[in-house]
Formats: structure tokens, C-alpha cells, sequence
């Protein structure tokens, strides 16, 4: 079975600090893990995925995330908050080819200018 | 590339009516499409899985007869919810795997925002 638990429902930084979304993963098999935001009434963009090649995973706007299988987690970091980060951000798993995949609850991500 | 489009973004219907809503992959063939609800301020929940000429495949506890799923083409998956009511609005979102390349992935449309009056 496969889950993801995203610690802390919101988060807020200052325009500037770094932002670390954190996303632990449970899975019986080597897992697929994406990050996905959402802006308000709108639909979820991919940000980033991990696949089984690099660790460290490059994304769009500025935000990476780092696979950690000794400590089951995928972090989603950037190091400056643009107030344009402002939004709700999902941590997903899945299995290779697998047609599932299990979000977490979501991290409201508001930004203080 | 990958833009799913979910039509209409808004609907606001009787309770009682059909509503439908279409799920259309611009650029890609997606063999297998999702649908999904999501409350306010909550994660996304998985109605069904649509595979293109076949039946969806219903998660427990969702009601086929009520969300009809159709998966006619390669590019298009429609859900229509028969004989709504208020408790059925929600936050509709469909996306579209991606089965190329090395990781299947799972791209969202906008969304569609039902209201039953």
C-alpha cells in the first residue's frame, strides 16, 4: 500500500526565506513522487517528479525537491518566496506504471511581504 | 505540451437535472484519464479511472449509475452527473496520463465547479 503525509496543513514565510514543504512517502515498492499546485480555483500543475534517476529533482519556478529513501521523504524547497508562491501545494506517489496515485492532505503555502 | 481542458469551468444547475462535464487532452493521447472531486480546502479524492473502449473503473463507495463516465476517444472522456443534488457540488477535476517516456505521469485540467441549486 502507498501513502503520503504531508506535515503542516500551512505554512508561511516572508517573500524572501527559503520555503520546505515536507512530504514522507510509504511504499512497498521503489516509488514514483511528484509535487503538484494548485492556485485557487483552478486545477493542479506538475511541478516536479522524481522518477529513479537523480536524487535531486529540478522543477519549474524555482523549486527542487530531494529523494531521501533512508528517511522515506521528498521535500519541496526554494530558496526565496515570491508572493506569487502563494498556493496549495500536493505531494504524490506512485508505483512505476501504475495508474494510481495516493495524495496527500495538501500545505497552503501563503507568503508575508 | 500535456494541456488537458475541462469544459465548462462553472456550471450552476436544479437539482434534479444531468449535468456533463468533458475532459479533452489538447496535445496528447491519453489512453487512460482520472476523475476526481475535491471538497473545499481538502486533498483530491479518485471517483474513477476512464480507459479509452471500456467500462471506468468506479472507486468504493462511488455510485456508477450516478457518475456516468464515457471514454469515446483517445482525446476526450466525459463524466456526467445524473439527477444531481447539493450534496454532489463540488470541485471536479479530470486529468490525463501521459504513458510516453519514462514515468507515467498525470496532467490536471482547470477544473469544473459544480453548483446545485
Amino acid at each position: 500500500a502507498q501513502s503520503v503525509t504531508q506535515l503542516g496543513s500551512h505554512v508561511s514565510v516572508s517573500e524572501g526565506a527559503l520555503v520546505l514543504l515536507r512530504c514522507n512517502y510509504s511504499s512497498s515498492v521503489p516509488p514514483y513522487l511528484f509535487w503538484y499546485v494548485q492556485y485557487p480555483n483552478q486545477g493542479l500543475q506538475l511541478l516536479l517528479k522524481y522518477t529513479s534517476a537523480a536524487t535531486l529533482v529540478k522543477g519549474i519556478n524555482g523549486f527542487e525537491a530531494e529523494f531521501k529513501k533512508s528517511e522515506t521523504s521528498f521535500h519541496l524547497t526554494k530558496p526565496s518566496a515570491h508572493m506569487s508562491d502563494a498556493a496549495e501545494y500536493f505531494c504524490a506517489v506512485s508505483e512505476a506504471g501504475a495508474n494510481n496515485l495516493f495524495f496527500g492532505t495538501g500545505t497552503r503555502l501563503t507568503v508575508i511581504p | 505540451g500535456a494541456v488537458v481542458s475541462q469544459h465548462p469551468s462553472w456550471v450552476i444547475c436544479k437539482s434534479g437535472t444531468s449535468v456533463k462535464i468533458e475532459c479533452r487532452s489538447l496535445d496528447f493521447q491519453a489512453t487512460t484519464m482520472f476523475w476526481y472531486r475535491q471538497f473545499p480546502k481538502q486533498s483530491l479524492m479518485l471517483m474513477a479511472t476512464s480507459n479509452e473502449g471500456s467500462k471506468a473503473t468506479y472507486e468504493q463507495g462511488v455510485e456508477k449509475d450516478k457518475f456516468l463516465i464515457n471514454h469515446a476517444s483517445l482525446t476526450l472522456s466525459t463524466l456526467t452527473v445524473t439527477s444531481a443534488h447539493p450534496e454532489d457540488s463540488s470541485f471536479y477535476i479530470c486529468s490525463a496520463r501521459d504513458a510516453t517516456g519514462l514515468a507515467s505521469t498525470q496532467y490536471f485540467g482547470p477544473g469544473t465547479r459544480l453548483t446545485v441549486l
